[in-house]
């Protein structure tokens, strides 16, 4: 069975900083691109980052760009997203999915909520 | 970037209605569109990708049409566990852009 548990949300002050992680399993994730999305209340779903399998190709939405970093260690079959200069917009539930285009596997989500 | 359009909105339909929601793109995205269908405090589902191909597992009243830049999903009997909110997103280029979302409610 997939299953993709996110953690490392939390509050943090505009500005400030999170890495969020995703661990996989039931599937070889060394295969697979990955992907963040997010849900922002009155805001709907946003495509964030997507990586490659090999790690060596990334894509980011415009509105994160330059400000967070899509990783992974395949050999901890885990994904990452650092997020820097948090803004109270980033405030969502982020999802890691798989795929590297639309996503069939979704995590559960973790709460990231930017405020002073 | 290519911007995606839902309508309606929102809807309220009966028990076994047939549902058409619609999504288009600025500019053409060929098959490149899948649905996702989001309840109430759960995590999203692809219902429908490559604009009609239906994800394992998804009931067959929920169907998919279209390409260029207009698509249709379409529930052909409206189930109450259907109540949710449906999103568009394209995956031709990135940015992989979602719709604004339509909700769908019983009447």
């Amino acid at each position: 069975e997939v299953q993709l548990v996110e953690s490392g949300g939390g509050l943090v002050q505009p500005g400030g900083s999170l890495r969020l992680s995703c661990a996989a399993s039931g599937f070889t994730f060394s295969s697979h691109w990955m992907q963040w999305v997010r849900h922002s209340p009155g805001r709907g779903l946003l495509w964030v980052s997507r990586i490659n399998a090999e790690a060596s190709s990334t894509h980011y939405a415009d509105s994160v760009k330059g400000r967070f970093t899509i990783s992974r260690d395949n050999a901890k079959n885990t994904l990452f997203l650092q997020m820097n200069s948090l803004r109270a917009e980033d405030t969502a539930v982020y999802y890691c999915s798989r795929g590297g285009s639309y996503s069939d596997y979704w995590g559960q989500g973790t709460l990231v909520t930017v405020s002073s | 970037d290519i911007q995606m359009t839902q309508s309606p909105s929102s809807l309220s339909a009966s028990v076994g209605d047939r549902v058409t929601i619609t999504c288009r793109a600025s500019q053409g995205i060929s098959n490149f569109l899948a649905w996702y269908q989001e309840k109430p405090g759960k995590v999203p589902k692809l219902l429908i990708y490559a604009a009609y191909i239906l994800q394992s597992g998804v009931p067959s009243r929920f169907g998919g049409s279209g390409s260029g830049t207009e698509f249709t999903l379409t529930i052909s009997s409206l189930q109450p566990e259907d109540i949710a909110t449906y999103y568009c997103q394209k995956y031709d280029t990135p940015p992989f852009t979602f719709g604004p979302g339509t909700r769908v409610d019983i009447k």
